[in-house]
């Protein structure tokens, strides 16, 4: 049974810095491009970013908002990725999903909450 | 980057056939643009509905279908069912990341 289980998510203060964790099993997880995807409160979903393979280089890809703020790293001997979030702004309030979304491989997502 | 524009809301009759549309302003979507669908229920993570314009998940309803209709992608549903009603999503890849669109919310009614 594939399973991605997100943790990390806490309340922050704008400015601020959190790592999200995304452990995966019930596949290979070195095989996999991984995603970041996010949620604010009522809203709809953002793309956070990506990261491919090892095999592929392990580049990563960002969207806007979030470019030179977040990194997105993995360590394929703990099939675990994560994603670096610094300097934290109010409007990075979200419910935070990994994903190997092409499989409809999903967390549940983890609540970062920035705020004074 | 894109904007993808989706319809706000539709609402469809049990056992009724729907159509919604993703458009982006960059204009006409192809296959290139890999074109998903996402159905979010209220409180749950989304789930993958369709990929790369019109494949299906093996858990996909055969009601759902995906297409690109006149340059744009397109989920349509055919014979509605009260449990299809949610927020569907698109994405595109399009200038190297991903966009969602802002989500059209399903009422089957």
């Amino acid at each position: 049974e594939v399973q991605l289980v997100e943790s990390g998510g806490d309340v922050v203060k704008p400015g601020g810095s959190l790592r999200l964790s995304c452990a995966a099993s019930g596949f290979t997880f070195s095989n996999a491009r991984m995603s970041w995807i996010r949620q604010a409160p009522g809203k709809g979903l953002e793309w956070v970013g990506r990261i491919k393979t090892k095999a592929e280089g392990g580049t990563t890809d960002y969207a806007a908002p979030v470019k030179g703020r977040f990194t997105i790293s993995r360590d394929d001997s703990k099939d675990t990725l994560y994603l670096q979030m610094n300097s934290l702004k109010i409007e990075d309030t979200a419910v935070y999903y990994c994903a190997k979304y092409r499989d409809d491989y999903w967390g549940q997502g983890t609540l970062v909450t920035v705020s004074s | 980057q894109a904007v993808v524009t989706q319809e706000p809301s539709l609402t469809v009759s049990p056992g009724g056939t729907v159509t919604l549309t993703c458009d982006s302003s960059t204009g006409a979507v192809t296959s290139g643009h890999y074109p998903y669908w996402f159905q979010q229920k209220p409180g749950q993570a989304p789930r993958t509905l369709i990929y790369d314009t019109s494949n299906k998940h093996s858990w996909t309803p055969a009601r759902f279908s995906g297409s690109l209709l006149g340059g744009k992608p397109a989920l349509t549903l055919s014979g509605a069912r009260p449990e299809d009603e949610a927020v569907y999503y698109c994405s595109l890849w399009s200038g190297g990341v991903v966009v969602f669109g802002g989500g059209t919310r399903l009422t089957v009614l």
